[in-house]
């Protein structure tokens, strides 16, 4: 089936910095998501992006699909920022999301 | 704004109970999923539904159950708790319409002991 791979696993920034997510896929997507995961474990989404760039204030992510990754860039990170990032890819039309293991960020003030 | 509910953050259960976690959503969303999450080992799909009475296996069934009599509800079963059933499981929802995001629950986190 396919793999989600994302990296870095850990990540440790201080307040004001910027940050890149990666995340790979071992073939082609109907739909890849990315969702961040607060201290008290509620998942939020952030992007539905299988292609191209979006951006939501100072989040921003894109998807190159013929390469098979995406990126999810924050800058200027903040405390609240911290939390564990993941994404998810869908194969097929089938609801199922396979899931990438996540990067934990911590945001030192 | 899409609101999951799950009826409990935290429960305890003793092994052996039938347990029942409840999950309600307010947007007349057809997709509805239940996920538990576990260190190292992600986020693993347990059963979804896309419609009432409509249900299909994820891929960690055992164990479980699910029931859909309504659209708005969708509830998960351990027929028999048993220790290694000790998990935070999250509820979702989603439209089936191309583009529309998954939105979780706050989650609930259950000890079986």
């Amino acid at each position: 089936g396919i793999q989600v791979e994302q990296s870095p696993p850990d990540l440790i920034l201080q307040e004001g910095a910027n940050s890149t997510l990666r995340c790979n896929f071992s073939d082609s997507v109907n739909n890849l998501q990315w969702f961040h995961q607060n201290p008290w474990g509620q998942l939020i989404n952030l992007f539905y992006i299988p292609s191209g760039t979006k951006q939501n204030g100072r989040l921003s992510a894109t998807t190159v699909a013929t390469e098979r990754y995406s990126l999810l860039y924050i800058s200027s990170s903040q405390t609240t920022d911290s939390g564990v990032y993941f994404c998810a890819v869908e194969r097929q039309s089938n609801y199922q999301l396979i899931w990438g293991a996540g990067t934990k960020l911590i945001i030192k003030p | 704004d899409v609101k999951v509910t799950q009826s409990s953050r935290y429960l305890v259960k003793r092994t052996g109970e039938k347990v029942f976690l409840e999950c309600v959503q307010d947007m007349d969303h057809e997709n509805m999923f239940w996920y538990r999450q576990d260190p190292g080992l992600g986020l693993r799909l347990i059963y979804f539904s896309y419609d009432v009475k409509m249900k299909e296996k994820g891929d960690i069934p055992e164990g479980y159950s699910v029931s859909r009599e309504k659209k708005e509800r969708f509830s998960l079963i351990l027929e028999s708790a048993s220790t290694n059933q000790t998990s935070m499981y999250l509820c979702a929802s989603s439209s089936p319409i191309y583009n529309s995001p998954l939105h979780f629950g706050n989650g609930t986190r259950l000890t079986v002991t």
